[in-house]
């Protein structure tokens, strides 16, 4: 079935980039997601890319898709302590056999001060 | 507007129990869909509303359940309860499925 694979934790220094990555395995996802989850907290929605874009710029964040190779990536420039958090990646095959999000298993981004 | 809300916030429950969820959406939003989230499993799509018809279902026993109100509040509940049905229960709301905005979540605790 589909798939959405993670890693699990990245570390960075305050006002540093932080990059997240994300590989998934539906070809026909037409919608990436980035969500964001604070301690005790939902999923807050930070971002999404339609399937026919490569990139999408939205203040600090910077999603780019490479569609060829399934694989999608969230920079966050100047970090912040206040970027700590569980960061979700999530495919949505919008219209298909099975429409529903597939999460990812979450990257916990730590950030130093 | 007021984001996603869900009631209660916290639950305790006992196995065998039942148990009934409550979500608001956005106002004009029309799609529900609920999530279970727990630490082994991540988050799982349990089932989605839209006009109070289920659209889409996950891979869940039938214990769990759910209905959409004519005002688009949604309901899930979740019966016979099992320890193992201990988790996060998100929901979310949105115009479609393309974009989801999630509430903060019922925390249930099976004992």
């Amino acid at each position: 079935g589909e798939d959405v694979e993670q890693s699990l934790f990245l570390s960075v220094r305050e006002g540093d980039s932080s990059v997240i990555n994300c590989t998934y395995t539906d070809s026909s996802s037409t919608y990436l997601y980035w969500y964001k989850q604070e301690p005790g907290a939902g999923l807050q929605l930070l971002t999404y890319i339609f399937s026919n874009m490569d990139m999408k710029q939205d203040q600090r964040l910077t999603v780019l898709l490479n569609k060829k190779d399934k694989h999608l990536s969230l920079r966050i420039a100047d970090t912040q302590t206040g970027d700590s958090a569980i960061y979700f990646c999530a495919a949505l095959n919008y219209g298909g056999a099975t429409n529903k999000l597939i999460f990812g298993t979450g990257t916990l981004l730590a950030v130093q001060p | 507007k007021a984001g996603v809300t869900q009631t209660p916030r916290y639950l305790i429950k006992t196995r065998g129990q039942q148990v009934t969820l409550s979500c608001s959406p956005i106002s004009g939003h029309r799609s529900v869909s609920w999530y279970q989230q727990t630490p082994g499993q991540g988050l799982q799509f349990l089932f989605e509303y839209f006009s109070e018809t289920q659209r889409n279902k996950g891979n869940f026993p039938g214990r769990f359940s759910g209905r959409q109100f004519s005002n688009s509040r949604s309901e899930m509940n979740v019966s016979t309860l099992e320890l193992g049905d201990s988790a996060l229960y998100l929901c979310a709301s949105g115009v479609g499925m393309e974009t989801q905005y999630f509430g903060p979540g019922t925390r249930l605790l099976v004992l």
